[in-house]
């Protein structure tokens, strides 16, 4: 059965502080690796990772894949309170089926 | 990025009454819409796929007959929450994906339902 793991869970940094967001996965087929951030409503995307060892970035936020250990991580530098969120990943495998995510990472940083 | 549109944003019905939810990708074709729920501090959870001009497959679970969707055109697909309940009330959202199939998949802003 196809599934993707995160971790931590939960995570409370201070303002400041660099976060690095684990994300496993096994799933048939795989073809890429996406990052979402969800508030308060529908999640809004942040990267997608097809090739392993290149890293993405996008001001503060980061994010590379590894396709022989089957796991992403996503990083921010700098955190912000307005980086508290929920970070989903999700595999997306070859065909045109449904994205696996995982249960996300609860982000809250403190002033 | 694509533009994926989800109206309305949030509706309160009453018990009993059917409401329908509306996903439209804005500037690309979405062969495959999915319609996902989630509940408070929890995870997305897919409720069906829908392939345009066919029907959807829902996931175990998930009631067919409550849940109707449709996907008539390659821009549009509805969902439909008949005889709402209270235990129906959650957040719903849809994701598009475009002809290869190897595009993101792009969310709509979501719909809070409410029913009271």
């Amino acid at each position: 059965e196809d599934k993707v793991v995160q971790s931590p869970l939960s995570l409370v940094v201070h303002e400041g502080d660099t976060v690095t967001l684990n994300c496993s996965y096994e799933v048939t087929n795989f073809r890429s690796l996406l990052w979402y951030k969800q508030e308060k409503k529908a999640p809004t995307f942040l990267f997608m990772l097809t090739s392993s060892g290149i890293e993405k970035k996008s001001g503060r936020l980061s994010s590379i894949l590894d396709k022989k250990e089957l796991f992403s991580i996503l990083n921010i530098t700098a955190t912000q309170t307005g980086d508290s969120a929920v970070y989903l990943c999700a595999a997306m495998n070859s065909g045109n089926t449904p994205l696996v995510f995982g249960k996300g990472t609860r982000l809250s940083v403190i002033a | 990025g694509a533009v994926v549109s989800q109206h309305p944003s949030w509706v309160i019905c009453k018990s009993g009454t059917s409401v329908k939810i509306e996903c439209r990708s804005l500037d690309f074709q979405a062969t495959t819409m999915f319609w996902y729920r989630q509940f408070p501090k929890q995870s997305l959870m897919l409720m069906a796929t829908s392939n345009e001009g066919s029907k959807a497959t829902y996931e175990q679970g998930v009631e067919k007959d409550k849940f109707l969707i449709n996907h008539a055109s390659l821009t549009l697909s509805t969902l439909t929450v008949t005889s709402a309940h209270p235990e129906d009330s959650s957040f719903y959202i849809c994701s598009a994906r475009g002809r290869l199939g190897n595009t993101e998949a792009f969310f709509g802003q979501g719909t809070r339902l409410t029913v009271v």
